[in-house]
């Protein structure tokens, strides 16, 4: 089982509509969580990050933490075809082996039509 | 300012020859980041360098990869031999110390090995 299980989609929604992409982990170290954009032959750019549970708002996105149930998930309220991308969640734990490491998810692509 | 750059951006070659990738990091970042991502999957770690050090390269399969970073600024990373499994994207990443800090990406190099 993967440290990190993401929704994997894909996603398909009307321009307007709200999304809500989410994620899970076992590992109760993570203590940072991160959400990251990757268009079409690009790499990842950060898009939220967080460090503690309850939400976070950054214009139309909204990052919500739970760590009592090791649940993640970002929100895009009024969403636009220019949206449209692969969304990856990651997380990296304040401690232990894997001190510094940043684990991502599988992805979930979401294709915003007009 | 520049973001991380990479080269080259695609490269087709056949198994069991040598491929390289080269990394230029954002200047003035310490933090130097090798990830490979499988199709439908999200950036693994294959690599991390603080300056000149290597301090986690546990994911790094050593048998074929090997990676320099030699006056702790660009970066290098090798296969040799490919193998057909080896197909993906290499994604180099840079950030100014670790834990936490946020994580720039390359647009990677897109390899296939036939």
């Amino acid at each position: 089982q993967k440290e990190v299980e993401q929704d994997p989609g894909p996603l398909s929604v009307p321009e307007g509509a709200i999304v809500s992409l989410n994620c899970t982990y076992s590992n109760s170290a993570f203590q940072y969580f991160m959400w990251y954009r990757q268009y079409s032959r690009k790499g990842p750019e950060l898009l939220m990050y967080t460090y503690s549970s309850g939400n976070k708002e950054d214009g139309r996105f909204t990052a919500q933490v739970d760590k009592s149930s090791k649940y993640i998930s970002l929100f895009i309220r009024d969403s636009q075809p220019s949206d449209s991308a692969t969304y990856l969640c990651a997380m990296i734990p304040a401690g232990g082996t894997s001190y510094g490491k940043l684990t991502f998810g599988q992805g979930t692509i979401l294709t915003v039509h007009p | 300012e520049a973001g991380v750059v990479q080269s080259p951006r695609y490269k087709i070659i056949e198994k069991k020859q040598p491929v390289a990738f080269w990394c230029n990091p954002i200047s003035g970042h310490n933090t130097l980041y090798w990830y490979l991502q499988n199709l439908g999957q999200g950036p693994e770690l294959l690599i991390r360098y603080e300056n000149e050090e290597a301090v986690d390269d546990s994911q790094l399969p050593k048998d074929r990869f090997s990676a320099e970073r030699l006056k702790g600024v660009d970066s290098t990373l090798k296969i040799q031999p490919a193998e057909l499994g080896d197909s993906a994207v290499y994604l180099c990443a840079s950030s100014w110390g670790t834990l936490n800090n946020e994580q720039f990406f390359g647009p990677g190099t897109r390899l296939t090995v036939l």
